[in-house]
């Protein structure tokens, strides 16, 4: 079955500081999406950077930017210039192409906490 | 605000009752997926819909059902509730089933449900 883990259970940065949240994932297809998820205190899931599997150029939004690396099955994610209100918890997930649908895998999340 | 509107945000039931969470996916989106996350946890894939039909099962106890009308709202019924059920319900929607490009899944706010 398809995985996705993140090994840093939690992280904390300074203000204004860069800080990179770690994703690897285990699969065997060519064609997959990646994404990475913030959760806020709200519980709301949104939507930070998503990452097409066949596209060698690595997503970047604003302050977020990712470092994909398909051979080695790494999808980091990095955050410059934090600010207060990225304290969160952040998860990476996968689309699971062997089943034919859009289901994400979720890993268990890292909790980042972003200090003034 | 995803498009994705789930009721209710809380509730509160004991063990042993039966409950319906209801979710209303954005506008054109045909494929609506149930997924939980128990305290600190990732999320769980629980079931996908799509245009009425379940397309995708994952680890959903045989205690929930869910079904998709015909106007496409889905529900999520839990029955026979245990402790272990609490935990945050989130339904997110994507416009395709499981194939194309189009993989952007957008999850509702939730609803917290808490058994005791």
């Amino acid at each position: 079955a398809q995985t996705v883990t993140q090994s840093q259970p939690e992280m904390s940065v300074q203000e204004a500081e860069t800080v990179t949240l770690s994703c690897t994932y285990d699969t065997s297809e060519s064609n997959y999406y990646l994404f990475w998820y913030k959760q806020p205190p709200s519980r709301q899931m949104i939507l930070v950077i998503r990452q097409e599997a066949y596209k060698q150029q690595n997503a970047t939004e604003n302050r977020f930017s990712v470092n994909f690396q398909k051979a080695a099955k790494s999808f980091s994610l990095k955050i410059s210039d934090s600010q207060l209100g990225d304290t969160a918890m952040y998860f990476c997930a996968s689309t699971d192409p062997t089943s034919g649908t859009y289901k994400y895998i979720f890993g268990t999340g890292t909790r980042l906490k972003v200090l003034a | 605000d995803s498009g994705v509107t789930q009721t209710p945000k809380h509730l509160i039931t004991a063990t042993g009752q039966r409950v319906t969470l209801r979710c209303s996916p954005r506008s054109g989106d045909l494929s609506v997926y149930w997924y939980q996350q128990s305290l600190d946890q990732g999320l769980q894939f629980l079931i996908q819909y799509y245009n009425g039909e379940e397309r995708a099962k994952g680890n959903i106890l045989e205690r929930f059902s869910a079904q998709q009308f015909p106007d496409l709202h889905s529900e999520l019924n839990l029955s026979s509730l245990e402790l272990g059920d609490s935990a945050l319900y989130f339904c997110a929607s994507s416009v395709g089933a499981g194939q194309g490009a189009n993989t952007e899944a957008f999850f509702g706010q939730g609803t917290r449900l808490t058994v005791v």
